[in-house]
C-alpha cells in the first residue's frame, strides 16, 4: 500500500526566509502527487500538481522519483501563506492518500 | 460558492445512535469521497465512489456505511460501531479519473461531536 510521509508537523519561519515542506512517498506504481492548502477558515484545495510543473503564488514542487520525493519550495515566505499544507498521492485505482500535514506559521 | 456541500456543520449525537452526514456536488463530478481529519493524523480516507451505485472501502471504513443511488449525492452514515466517531469530516469530489489530472475539491467539512 502507498504511503505518504510528511517529517514536520510544524514549520516556522520568518517573512521573507526560504521555505521547504518536505514530502515522501512509498508507492510501487507511477504516482501522482499533490499539494494541498488549507488556509484558516477556508476550505481545503488544491495547491498544485506535479505533472503541471506550474508555480502557484510562488510555490514550487519537483517529484524526484529516486528520493521518492515531492517537496514543497518558496524562496521568499510572506505572512500569508502561513495554512496547512497537506501532500498527497493518487494511485492507479484513484485512490488519493493524504500525508499528516505539516502546519506552516510565517512569523513578521 | 458553490460546488461541494456538506451539512450540517455541527452535529452533535449521543453515543449509540447512528448519524448521517450530507454530501451533495453540483459540479457533474464522477468520483466522490469521504475523509476523517483528526489532528496530527491528516486526511484518512473512508469511502470513495468512483461511479454512481459503486463504492470502495477506503483505510478506515469499519463502523461507517455510504451509499451512491445518485451522482451528486455521497452520504456517509457514521453508525454505533465507529469506536472512535468524534471527528471532524471532509467530503470531496472529483472529476472521472485520468482527466486533467482530477484534482479533488473539498466541501467545508462537517464535525461530528459524540457524547
Amino acid at each position: 500500500a502507498q504511503r505518504v510521509t510528511q517529517p514536520e508537523k510544524l514549520l516556522s519561519v520568518f517573512k521573507g526566509a526560504p521555505v521547504e515542506l518536505k514530502c515522501n512517498y512509498s508507492y510501487s506504481g507511477s504516482p501522482e502527487l499533490f499539494w494541498y492548502v488549507q488556509y484558516s477558515r477556508q476550505r481545503l484545495q488544491l495547491l498544485l500538481r506535479h505533472i503541471s510543473r506550474e508555480s502557484i503564488k510562488g510555490f514550487t514542487a519537483d517529484l524526484n522519483k529516486g528520493e521518492t520525493s515531492f517537496h514543497l519550495k518558496k524562496p521568499f515566505a510572506q505572512e500569508e501563506d502561513s495554512a496547512m499544507y497537506y501532500c498527497a498521492l493518487r494511485d492507479a485505482g484513484n485512490m488519493l492518500t493524504f500525508g499528516g500535514g505539516t502546519r506552516l506559521m510565517v512569523k513578521p | 460558492d458553490g460546488g461541494i456541500t456538506q451539512s450540517p456543520k455541527y452535529l452533535f449525537r449521543k453515543e449509540g445512535q447512528n448519524v448521517t452526514l450530507s454530501c451533495e456536488q453540483n459540479l457533474n463530478h464522477d468520483a466522490m469521497y469521504w475523509y476523517r481529519q483528526d489532528p496530527g493524523q491528516g486526511l484518512r480516507l473512508i469511502y470513495y465512489s468512483q461511479i454512481v451505485n459503486d463504492f470502495q472501502k477506503g483505510d478506515i471504513a469499519e463502523g461507517y456505511s455510504v451509499s451512491r443511488e445518485k451522482k451528486e449525492s455521497f452520504p456517509l452514515t457514521v453508525t454505533s460501531a465507529q469506536k472512535n466517531p468524534t471527528a471532524f469530516y471532509l467530503c470531496a469530489s472529483s472529476k472521472t479519473p485520468g482527466t486533467d489530472n482530477s484534482p479533488l475539491h473539498f466541501g467545508n467539512g462537517t464535525r461530528l461531536t459524540v457524547t
